[in-house]
């Protein structure tokens, strides 16, 4: 199957700071989506990208599907307290079945006050 | 995750020991997944469904059975329990082919 590769696995960071995290994959990907996972909760759906170069804020977040199809960063600005939590991506290829949608590992960041 | 309900929350049992994972969306959705999450593993596929009365193996489907009987429930049995099934399973659901899942908050089992 694909791989993907998420990185950092954890981040400890200051409340204010700003983040950065991304999905790496030998193999290209049609849509990228990024998810956050609560202690406790299923992933929530945070942005989707479609297209290659596409850049999708949702607040405080941005990501950005890259140029060769084949990476996504998602970067929070200004974290705060409730930005704690387990970041997901996923790269989905073409067809959209179920088997053709890959997750990685998960960023685990922890905001300190 | 309004939309996708998982019952139970929780689950202890013995080896050997059968149950069913519910999943159950209101929201019309053709699509269905099951996923087991493990620690540093991400979400892996066990069976998924493209509507009602089709169902398919994902990558990790053995010990699992499902059925698709409404597009409104996609429940996943476990015939025989063994501990390597201790984990948090989701279901994920979605309208289409090309749109994102949205999933249920879990199920958090384990075998003893």
């Amino acid at each position: 199957g694909q791989q993907l590769n998420q990185s950092p696995q954890s981040m400890f960071i200051q409340e204010g700071e700003d983040v950065s995290m991304n999905c790496t994959s030998s193999s290209i990907f049609n849509t990228w989506l990024w998810y956050k996972q609560d202690p406790g909760e299923g992933p929530v759906l945070l942005i989707a990208l479609y297209k290659a170069g596409e850049l999708t804020s949702n607040g405080r977040l941005t990501a950005q599907f890259g140029i060769t199809r084949k990476d996504s960063f998602l970067n929070i600005s200004a974290s705060i307290p409730s930005d704690v939590g387990i970041y997901f991506c996923a790269g989905q290829l073409r067809g959209g079945s179920a088997r053709q949608l890959t997750f990685g590992s998960g960023t685990q960041l922890t905001v300190l006050p | 995750n309004a939309g996708v309900t998982q019952t139970p929350k929780f689950q202890v049992l013995k080896t050997g020991q059968s149950m069913t994972l519910q999943c159950a969306q209101d929201m019309n959705h053709e699509y269905m997944s099951w996923y087991r999450q493990d620690p540093g593993m991400g979400l892996r596929l066990i069976h998924y469904s493209v509507g009602a009365g089709i169902t398919d193996q994902g990558e990790v489907p053995n010990g699992y059975n499902v059925s698709r009987s409404t597009t409104e429930d996609f429940p996943l049995r476990l015939l025989s329990a063994a501990p390597s099934q201790t984990s948090v399973y989701f279901c994920a659901s979605k309208l289409t082919a090309n749109q994102p899942q949205h999933f249920g908050d879990g199920t958090r089992l384990s075998i003893l």
